[in-house]
């Protein structure tokens, strides 16, 4: 059965600062990895898509990359700033198959 | 964009009364629908699989008789939590599958949750 996990579970960082998230999933055989971002009590908004082919995906200050064979998969954002506070959801699926999750990283930037 | 309209966002009821939620695709045809429950932080975690015109397949350990699904079309699903009580109190999000066009990849778009409060 397949398992994501997020480290870490929560980060503080100061505003300006580049940070990094990480994702890991057991099952090697994923179609996709989503990056998600989810503000409190709001449902979710996807920031980037991996396919199982690619290596990275890249939007604005947010660039994923994924290393299938190790079951990993990594968020960087770059320049953080306030509102970039949320938490940051990992999810992996097969081809055609509900999306799984991870527990999320809860992401604060102070100004 | 693929947009899915999620209703209530929020709902408030008594301890064994049921509540209906609404999950419509408003510029596309859901042919798979998936429901999922977050409980405060938590993750989200699948309740069921739904296909149009089918029966839901349920995840290990969710009580079908008490999260009834129902995808009688191809633009809308429900989820009737029965006889709710108070532990069924949590953050309910719908997603629908899209299908990959022009030799793309599957993608999924999400309602914006209902935050059901079981009192």
């Amino acid at each position: 059965k397949q398992e994501v996990t997020q480290i870490p579970a929560a980060l503080s960082v100061p505003e300006g600062e580049n940070l990094v998230l990480n994702c890991s999933f057991t099952d090697s055989a994923i179609y996709n990895l989503q990056w998600f971002r989810q503000d409190p009590g709001k449902g979710l908004t996807s920031l980037l898509l991996i396919q199982s082919s690619q290596r990275e995906q890249t939007s604005g200050r947010l660039n994923a990359s994924l290393d299938k064979s190790s079951g990993r998969s990594t968020l960087y954002i770059a320049a953080s700033q306030p509102g970039d506070s949320a938490t940051y959801l990992c999810a992996v699926n097969q081809a055609g198959t509900a999306l799984i999750f991870g527990k999320g990283t809860t992401l604060s930037v102070s100004s | 964009g693929a947009v899915v309209s999620q209703h209530p966002s929020r709902v408030i009821c008594k301890s064994g009364t049921s509540v209906k939620i609404e999950c419509r695709s408003l510029d596309f045809q859901a042919t798979t629908m998936f429901w999922y429950r977050q409980f405060p932080k938590q993750s989200l975690m699948l309740m069921a699989t739904s296909n149009e015109g089918s029966k839901a397949t349920y995840e290990q350990g969710v009580e079908k008789d008490k999260f009834l699904i129902n995808h009688a079309s191809l633009t809308l699903s429900t989820l009737t939590v029965t006889s709710a009580h108070p532990e069924d109190s949590s953050f309910y999000i719908c997603s629908a599958r899209l299908l990959p066009r022009g030799g793309g990849t599957y993608g999924y778009t999400f309602g914006s949750g209902t935050r059901l409060t079981v009192v």
